[in-house]
């Protein structure tokens, strides 16, 4: 089965510092996610994309924050100046487009776990 | 906006026996209501979903079970297996456009299933 990639698995990083987390989504995909868990909370919407622009964000998605999907395949999430309350598990997921036979599926990648130090 | 409660927390069966969890959703406008379950050190994975034209569904051993009066569905596994174990999520959203991949996740089940 398909699946969405991401990179890195782990990254620890010190306070202030601007990190990347890449993505790569299901080929045939169009709509792409972010969402984050902290740890022991509950799974939380940052960010939704279509069509290269921001369709829709969370309150958490704040100035910090920026997506991108430089290159038709990549998705990523850039946090500009970490702070110690980013640190959680960030979570890529994808949607293909509408009627499909799982269109209203998001599939969603392994993670990426920020430390934040 | 939507806020999805999720019970309970953590869930012991014993193998064979059944496992329900139960999900309250506060937004009457969500119509897709999906369950995910979490594997450790994976992303989460769609099993079942239903949507609000539909008061159950089923798959295999999994079902779905929606009250949109009451706003509250459950997930009902029957017959455990050890390989059930695995956090299991509800969500909720407004099916339609982008919103679609917007959802509001409970608070996520431990379900430990003993051999």
């Amino acid at each position: 089965e398909p699946e969405v990639t991401q990179t890195p698995s782990h990254q620890v990083t010190q306070m202030g510092q601007e990190v990347i987390l890449r993505c790569v989504p299901i080929s045939n995909h169009l709509y792409f996610y972010w969402y984050r868990q902290i740890l022991g909370q509950k799974v939380e919407f940052l960010v939704s994309f279509y069509n290269n622009e921001i369709s829709e964000k969370s309150e958490i998605f704040d100035d910090q924050f920026s997506v991108e999907r430089p290159d038709g395949s990549n998705f990523t999430l850039k946090i500009r100046s970490t702070k110690l309350e980013d640190s959680a598990m960030y979570f890529c997921a994808s949607r293909q487009i509408p009627g499909g036979p799982r269109a209203g599926e998001l599939f969603f990648g392994e993670g990426s776990r920020l430390t934040v130090l | 906006g939507e806020n999805v409660e999720q019970h309970p927390s953590t869930l012991s069966v014993q193998e064979g026996d059944s496992a329900v969890i139960k999900c309250t959703y506060s937004d009457s406008a969500s119509n897709y209501f999906p369950w995910y379950k979490q594997e450790l050190g994976k992303g989460p994975q769609l099993i079942i979903d239903i949507r609000s034209n539909v008061g159950e569904k089923k798959d295999q051993r999994i079902a779905v079970t929606l009250n949109k009066t009451a706003k509250h569905f459950s997930l009902h596994i029957t017959e455990t297996q050890p390989e059930d174990s695995a956090v299991y999520f509800c969500a909720a959203t407004l099916a339609g456009g982008t919103s679609y991949g917007k959802l509001t996740f409970g608070q996520g089940t431990i379900l430990t299933v003993h051999p």
